[in-house]
């Protein structure tokens, strides 16, 4: 059965600290990891991953992909409390173009000042 | 605007009487799919439509029924509704599947009693 995990499944930190989130997935068919941000409406995206060892940024986050070991992590540094949010991990699998996507549980990151 | 519409936002029914949530998207795009969302379970793929008249089952699609007549036009019929389908609700389109960033409605909050 595809499956994808993320932990921790919530993290609190203080403004100014770096973290790092973690995806692991289990995939038949594996096409691409996307990471999402969701505050309290939809999520909207962040990063689409699909090749190893290349990093994607964008400001103070980062996310980079392990096809071999089958993990992704997110990294946010100097973090804001508007950084605050549940963030979530996505996996897109399929023998043919008739693809699903399958999401982790997310981490629930709250950022205190 | 590119946007995905989905109404209603909120909605509360008994079971047993048929609803249809509807979701329209302006951008074009070929692959739709619906999710629902339960705390500590992320976001479960319900169904997913690859283009006019071509969708298939995702993880969760017992209860549910969906139609894609127009490109632009994806909605969630729940024929019974049950208790069990209390969610909350996204309707989400991208360009194609396995080609990145999907855009997600705002989202419907359904309560069954």
């Amino acid at each position: 059965e595809d499956k994808v995990v993320q932990s921790p499944l919530s993290l609190v930190v203080h403004e100014g600290d770096t973290v790092t989130l973690n995806c692991s997935y289990e995939v038949t068919n594996f096409r691409s990891l996307l990471w999402y941000k969701q505050e309290k409406k939809a999520p909207t995206f962040l990063f689409m991953l699909t090749s190893s060892g290349i990093e994607k940024k964008s400001g103070r986050l980062s996310s980079i992909l392990d096809k071999k070991e089958l993990f992704s992590i997110l990294n946010i540094t100097a973090t804001q409390t508007g950084d605050s949010a549940i963030y979530l991990c996505a996996v897109e699998a399929g023998k043919t173009s008739y693809d699903k996507v399958i999401f982790g549980p997310g981490t629930s990151l709250s950022v205190i000042p | 605007e590119a946007q995905v519409t989905q109404n209603p936002r909120y909605l509360i029914t008994v079971t047993g009487k048929k609803l249809t949530v509807t979701c329209s998207q302006n951008m074009n795009h070929e692959y739709m799919s619906w999710y629902r969302q339960d705390p500590g379970l992320g976001l479960r793929q319900i169904y997913y439509s690859m283009n006019v008249e071509v969708t298939d089952k995702g993880d969760v699609p017992e209860g549910y029924k969906v139609s894609r007549k127009e490109k632009r036009n994806f909605p969630l019929i729940l024929e019974s509704p049950s208790p069990n389908q209390t969610s909350l609700y996204f309707c989400a389109s991208s360009l194609w599947a396995g080609g990145g960033e999907a855009f997600f409605g705002q989202g419907t909050r359904l309560t069954v009693v």
